[in-house]
């Protein structure tokens, strides 16, 4: 079993469509959750980062994680075009540096 | 967010020659940083971690004597593909941890011919 599940779609959307992206995750100990975006040929960007279990907003998108159902989710508000990526969730625990990433979803925003 | 920079963004280079690839943070000091390889559609597979003046530590799998990785000083890592193969075209992509955070540079396509 992988220690970051992700669901690597692909996703369309219409644009202004609430969006929700999901991950789940084994190892209980992980205690940081990043969500990264990617366009094509470029690198990951990091786009919200969480600790522990909870809600964080941050303009329209908000990162939400629950540790009890080890369930990560990203949702983002009023699509746009531009939110067209791939979004790869991320975990890891104190102490061991790594980033344990999922496969990514590739999410395509129709105008 | 801190930036991290990488150097060339793109390099074709012929079979059986070397090829180094330059990792920056640019605002900020990285003890450790991390270099990732990502085929198409694919995710981000970690091949080594690298730590300011001490060797790196290795993924499994990953050849050490093909992936030379240096980290000389807290805002440089360099890696070089050894006697590069097709097979290592990619795009490579390194990241510099900050605390709780990584932070990813804009990768590099390597295509070997």
């Amino acid at each position: 079993q992988k220690e970051v599940e992700q669901d690597p779609g692909p996703l369309s959307v219409p644009e202004g469509a609430i969006v929700s992206l999901n991950c789940t995750y084994s190892n209980s100990a992980f205690q940081y959750f990043m969500w990264y975006r990617q366009y094509s040929r470029k690198g990951p960007e990091l786009l919200m980062y969480t600790y522990s279990s909870g809600n964080k907003e941050d303009g329209r998108f908000t990162a939400q994680v629950d540790k009890s159902s080890k369930y990560i989710s990203l949702f983002i508000r009023d699509s746009q075009p531009s939110d067209s990526a791939t979004y790869l969730c991320a975990a890891y625990q104190t102490g061991a540096n790594n980033l344990f990433f999922g496969t990514g979803t590739r999410l395509t925003v129709i105008p | 967010g801190a930036v991290v920079s990488q150097h060339p963004s793109r390099v074709i280079c012929k079979s059986g020659t070397s090829v180094k690839i330059e990792c920056r943070s640019l605002d900020f000091q990285a003890t450790t940083m991390f270099w990732y390889r990502q085929f198409p559609k694919k995710s981000l597979m970690l091949m080594a971690t690298s730590n300011e003046g001490s060797k790196a530590t290795y993924e499994q799998g990953v050849e050490k004597d093909k992936f030379l990785i240096n980290h000389a000083s807290l805002t440089l890592s360099t890696l070089t593909v050894t006697s590069a193969h097709p097979e290592d075209s990619s795009f490579y992509i390194c990241s510099a941890s900050s605390a709780a955070e990584q932070y990813f540079g804009p990768g590099t396509r390597l295509t070997v011919t």
